[in-house]
């Protein structure tokens, strides 16, 4: 079936980096967009940005542009959610999630990712 | 790019209509077919809706309907359900090639 399985929990440093993996199984890798989600404790969803698998083109949020990048390696057809800088407020639990339709049909189950010195 | 607008809450009783709002720009909900809803129990995954502003994926009851006019798009829920109390969320692609999220709505079954 087609899922998306994420990366385990992260806890990190100010001022550090993570990466988060999105791992594709079930549909044709290169056939839909992954976007990346954030959602931080009590709050709503912000999208974060997104990449074309099949030539690594990408997308981002005005708010993350200089501090995430999205790649995707087609060999083990799955993409990565590299966020630096860290804050306190990164604190988030982090999805990626299939493009269909411009709508996102699957998505993975989550990392949290908790930035605390 | 700011979020798009939705009422904070809303509630209903048991076999009743809701509507929730969800309020862009031309940027976004206005200028283009692609406003999606989901879904989310707490402490869940979200699940898609309504996707292209009124088509519901395999599975999703017809109780659920999706709209737009002008700049706000709407997600109906008809014969309110125990199981409909959850946090909702619309999306909408925008003008710079992105997404856009709304804030969210908590919607209380009474």
């Amino acid at each position: 079936q087609v899922q998306l399985v994420q990366s385990g929990a992260e806890v990190k440093k100010p001022g550090a980096s993570v990466k988060v993996s999105c791992k594709a199984s079930g549909y044709t890798f290169t056939g839909y967009y992954v976007h990346w989600v954030r959602q931080a404790p009590g709050q709503g969803l912000e999208w974060m940005g997104r990449i074309d698998p099949k030539n690594g083109g990408t997308v981002y949020a005005q708010k993350f542009r200089g501090r995430v990048t999205v790649t995707g390696d087609t060999s083990i057809t799955t993409v990565y959610m590299e966020l630096t800088n860290l804050r306190s407020d990164d604190t988030a639990v982090y999805y990626c999630a299939r493009d269909s339709r411009v709508a996102a049909d699957v998505w993975g189950q989550g990392t949290t990712v908790t930035v605390s010195s | 790019q700011s979020a798009l607008t939705q009422p904070a809450s809303v509630s209903g009783s048991p076999g009743q209509s809701l509507t929730i709002s969800c309020t862009g720009t031309s940027n976004d909900v206005g200028g283009y077919d692609y406003v999606s809803w989901y879904q989310q129990h707490p402490g869940k995954v979200p699940k898609l809706m309504i996707f292209d502003v009124s088509n519901r994926p395999s599975g999703v009851p017809d109780r659920f309907s999706g709209s737009k006019s002008g700049n706000t798009a709407s997600l109906t829920i008809s014969g309110l359900q125990a199981e409909d109390e959850a946090d909702y969320y619309c999306n909408s692609y925008t003008n710079t090639y992105g997404w856009v999220f709304g804030g969210g709505t908590k919607l209380t079954v009474l």
